[in-house]
């Protein structure tokens, strides 16, 4: 119940495409909803966070939706360009136990 | 504002040896969380310290264990390294009982 399950594994996009990575989560505790991007050798970096209250949030051109009935959240990137190409990872907190818990990743490669 | 800081930076160890991973938090964050990292693998949690007190605890063996000093900095030991233990082992600080991790870049440790 405490997993947040990512897909898909990878994936590849021309320049311009609008990749978009889903999570999926079983504990309704959840309240808190980050995504985070990575780039190799560097730490995870958070890129945009949603509540649950919220059906949609947009920062620049990343846009998280999020499905609270279905218990599903997903991140879209408009206009990918390459310099977006990294690990992208969804993740869920809740005020039980203040830790996040970590989808397995999204390995996206936009190519130009 | 300085981010967290991780050291070393890359640490290489026999197995059996023991291993200390150091971390300093943004200053004015009193939680700090530890993540491992296994090559290729999704984010792990293993320790969270506030103030001082280990909050909760990863499914990992005793031998990972930590502390939190009174300028909120933490180590993470790793005793009897085995071969899996080699990981990025990523730090992590927020305000206390906030949500808002942010990472630092990692220690890169290696068994051999």
């Amino acid at each position: 119940q405490q997993q947040v399950k990512q897909s898909p594994q990878s994936l590849i996009v021309q320049k311009g495409g609008i990749p978009i990575i889903n999570c999926a989560y079983e504990n309704t505790a959840f309240d808190y909803f980050p995504w985070y991007q990575q780039f190799p050798g560097k730490g995870p970096a958070l890129l945009i966070a949603i509540r649950p209250d919220v059906s949609e949030k947009k920062e620049g051109r990343f846009t998280i939706s999020f499905n609270k009935s279905a218990k599903q959240f997903s991140l879209h990137i408009m206009d990918s360009q390459p310099g977006d190409s990294a690990t992208y990872f969804c993740a869920a907190a809740s005020k039980v136990n203040n830790k996040l818990i970590f989808g397995a990743g999204t390995r996206l490669a936009v190519h130009p | 504002e300085a981010g967290v800081t991780q050291s070393p930076t890359h640490l290489i160890k026999t197995r059996v040896q023991q291993a200390t991973l150091r971390c300093s938090p943004i200053s004015g964050h009193t939680s700090v969380y530890w993540y491992q990292q296994a090559l290729g693998l999704g984010l792990q949690f293993l320790l969270w310290y506030d103030e001082g007190e280990e909050r909760n605890r990863g499914n990992f063996p005793p031998r990972f264990s930590g502390r939190q000093f009174p300028n909120y900095s933490s180590e993470l030991n790793v005793n009897a390294l085995e071969l899996e233990d080699s990981a990025l082992y990523l730090c992590a600080s927020s305000p206390v009982l906030a949500y808002g991790y942010t990472f630092g870049s990692g220690t890169r440790l290696t068994v051999v």
